[in-house]
């Protein structure tokens, strides 16, 4: 597609069951990033992923938190045992600097998956 | 850790007129992007200041990076209601990720 995209838009979930977010990034971006939006925190950052490489989880909130990217491309997101503090809007962004990012490249971000936590 | 505070945090006014949001911080950035969010969709980039005093213009839109790379500000000249959104501004990136504002909520009024 032209733009990154992600999947489900929204998840309502039971607190204790695990969710799987996913993030289908501009083809040949090289870089994704996972975001988290919520109404007290705004926009917070989680986790980066540069082609194939292993990422830094210290931005990850807990230890519940993963993340993967299969062949360079998609990503998954999943929260285990999600509580309701997890309700939140997981935004997935890409950019396209082949030789690693820089601060001026431009992330382009998926419309979101809404996910809430009953 | 680097922080961003956007004023205000909220802003209604009448179509025509102008506006005025600040993103301000302790910290030192090597650039500021500002981005626009409308409900249900991700943050589109508007614009990115690089240059310290730096001023760049999108149509009615006007940007400026403060001299010393702490601060910034947008400007809305004659606001329209297709303006009304999440204004957020943004600083860092690369393998950290962007750190944002908690952004302004603009309502421009018919």
């Amino acid at each position: 597609g032209a733009g990154v995209s992600q999947s489900p838009s929204n998840k309502v979930t039971e607190k204790g069951k695990d969710v799987e977010l996913r993030c289908d990034p501009i083809s040949g971006h090289t870089a994704l990033y996972w975001y988290r939006q919520s109404l007290g925190q705004g926009l917070e950052f989680l986790i980066y992923f540069q082609g194939n490489s292993a990422p830094d989880k210290s931005g990850l909130p807990s230890d519940r938190f993963s993340a993967e990217r299969t062949g360079g491309s998609v990503s998954t997101l999943t929260i285990q045992r999600t509580q309701q503090e997890d309700s939140a809007v997981y935004l997935c962004a890409s950019s396209g600097r082949l030789r690693g990012p820089s601060s001026t490249d431009t992330q382009y971000f998926g419309p979101g998956t809404r996910l809430t936590v009953l | 850790t680097q922080l961003l505070e956007q004023s205000p945090q909220f802003l209604s006014i009448q179509e025509g007129e102008n506006l005025t949001v600040y993103c301000n911080s302790s910290s030192v950035f090597s650039s500021l992007q500002w981005y626009r969010q409308e409900p249900g969709e991700g943050p589109v980039l508007l614009v990115t200041v690089v240059t310290g005093g730096e001023v760049k213009k999108l149509k009615r839109l006007t940007f400026q990076f403060g001299d010393a790379r702490k601060d910034s500000s947008l400007h809305i000249t004659a606001a329209q209601p297709g303006d009304t959104g999440l204004y957020l501004c943004a600083g860092g990136g690369g393998a950290d990720g962007l750190t944002f504002g908690k952004g302004t909520h603009l309502i421009i009024q018919p």
